[in-house]
């Protein structure tokens, strides 16, 4: 069983349109993060929620609105995709402090604005 | 602001070679320190970590060690295999606080037969 799933594992669509990522885990975390990576490589955190409330949030445009339903549940939703959102996002979780546990990614979402 | 900074990449090698990738770091405090490492097509995975200074974390053949006076913390591994190919990633974090991962770029090892 994957311990942290993302779906979908690929989206292409068009700038403009809203899109969403889903990301669950079943390790029975209470902390999940979302990560952009970049075509460079770089990783920088965006969100993160435990027990589904906001803990993080970065600089991110607020067209990028996180919903945690539950604790096992940590959706993205994207609107008005722009170029510059096409990155590969990773989910992570964590039970609570990641210096102890470290944090479980998902596979990531190669997301492509054309 | 707290940053970090890995050599650029790829590194590579023969099976069997000595293996070090530097990695650098810039913090206001005193954080702990941490080496992922993302297999092809995978989500990241710790490898090793250190929350003090002169700790040495340790996985799976590598090593590294928190180094406050040259505020470092460089991976080794003595023997390189094949499957060690992946791309490996430095980060930051200060625990209890936002427990954020501040993440360096990532540097590619190939390590071939």
């Amino acid at each position: 069983d994957t311990a942290v799933s993302q779906t979908p594992k690929y989206l292409v669509t068009q700038m403009g349109n809203d899109k969403s990522i889903k990301c669950e885990q079943n390790l029975g975390h209470d902390t999940m993060y979302w990560y952009k990576q970049d075509s460079k490589k770089f990783l920088k955190i965006m969100f993160s929620y435990n027990n589904k409330e906001l803990i993080i949030n970065e600089t991110v445009p607020n067209r990028f609105s996180p919903k945690s339903p539950d604790k096992a549940h940590l959706n993205l939703h994207i609107n008005s995709l722009e170029l510059g959102d096409s990155a590969v996002y990773f989910c992570a979780s964590s039970q609570g402090s990641q210096i102890s546990y470290g944090y479980t990614f998902g596979s990531g979402t190669r997301l492509t604005v054309v | 602001g707290d940053s970090v900074t890995q050599m650029e990449g790829p590194v590579t090698l023969s099976e069997e070679a000595f293996l070090t990738i530097n990695c650098t770091y810039t913090a206001t405090g005193y954080p702990s320190l941490f080496w992922y490492v993302q297999y092809p097509g995978e989500g990241l995975q710790l490898l090793l970590k250190a929350t003090k200074a002169d700790d040495k974390g340790s996985n799976k053949g590598f090593e590294a060690t928190y180094r406050k006076e040259t505020t470092s913390f460089h991976l080794e591994k003595g023997s390189v295999q094949v499957s060690d190919s992946a791309v490996y990633f430095c980060a930051l974090s200060y625990p209890y606080n936002t427990d954020k991962l501040i993440f360096g770029t990532g540097t590619r090892l190939q390590v071939f037969p």
